[in-house]
């Protein structure tokens, strides 16, 4: 069983236009993250949630909005997308507190 | 602003050698120090991690050196295996709800080992 996963695996599209990429954990974690990867592998928080309720937004641009319906799921809907959006893009889930944070297998979001 | 220094770059290792993999921080409110392990195409993956309350942690091949009063800690790879070739990153989070619990990274080392 895939403790988190996350789709889809890859994904391009234009500048300018709305993109989701969807993420669950089956760990029964209260806390999720998105992360960035940028082409030089340097690995950067955007989002933390604990249980559906946002806990930090590092600095990230209004484009990106996260959506967790429930504590299993944690979404994030990209709007008018730029070239510099380009990255690998990881969801990860913890226990709160634990701080062991599981990754998913990450999207390769590719903006032409 | 990078929070947590990382070096070296890159490494190369033979088989069968010590791997040894620095970093540094500065914000003293950090109190776990995780590592994370990633190979080509894959999320990181949890390797070892360590709390400031001790000075070594051991599992395996794997051993993270801590020094508080430096501020730096270090992994090393010992009997190093072609198997270990992957990038590797330090972490550090302070242990508090307005940190949000998220991981401050290194940039990361890529681990060469030669048969």
């Amino acid at each position: 069983d895939t403790a988190v996963s996350q789709t889809p695996k890859y994904l391009v599209t234009q500048m300018g236009n709305d993109k989701s990429i969807k993420c669950e954990q089956n760990l029964g974690h209260d806390t999720m993250y998105w992360y960035k990867q940028d082409s030089k592998k340097f690995l950067k928080i955007m989002f933390s949630y604990n249980n559906k309720e946002l806990i930090i937004n590092e600095t990230v641009p209004n484009r990106f909005s996260p959506k967790s319906p429930d504590k299993a799921h944690l979404n994030l809907h990209i709007n008018s997308l730029e070239l510099g959006d380009s990255a690998v893009y990881f969801c990860a889930s913890s226990q709160k507190r634990a701080h062991e944070q599981y990754f998913g297998p990450g999207t390769r979001l590719t903006v032409t | 602003q990078q929070q947590v220094k990382q070096s070296p770059q890159s490494l190369i290792v033979q088989k069968g050698g010590i791997s040894i993999i620095n970093c540094a921080y500065e914000n003293t409110a950090f109190d776990y120090f995780p590592w994370y392990q990633q190979f080509p195409g894959k999320g990181p993956a949890l390797l070892i991690a360590i709390r400031p309350d001790v000075s070594e942690k051991k599992e395996g091949r794997f051993t993270i050196s801590f020094n508080k009063s430096a501020k730096q800690f270090s992994l090393h790879i010992m009997d190093s295996q072609p198997g270990d070739s992957a990038t590797y990153f330090c972490a550090a989070t302070p242990e508090t709800w307005d940190s949000g619990y998220a991981l401050n990274f290194g940039k990361g080392t890529s681990l060469l080992v030669t048969p």
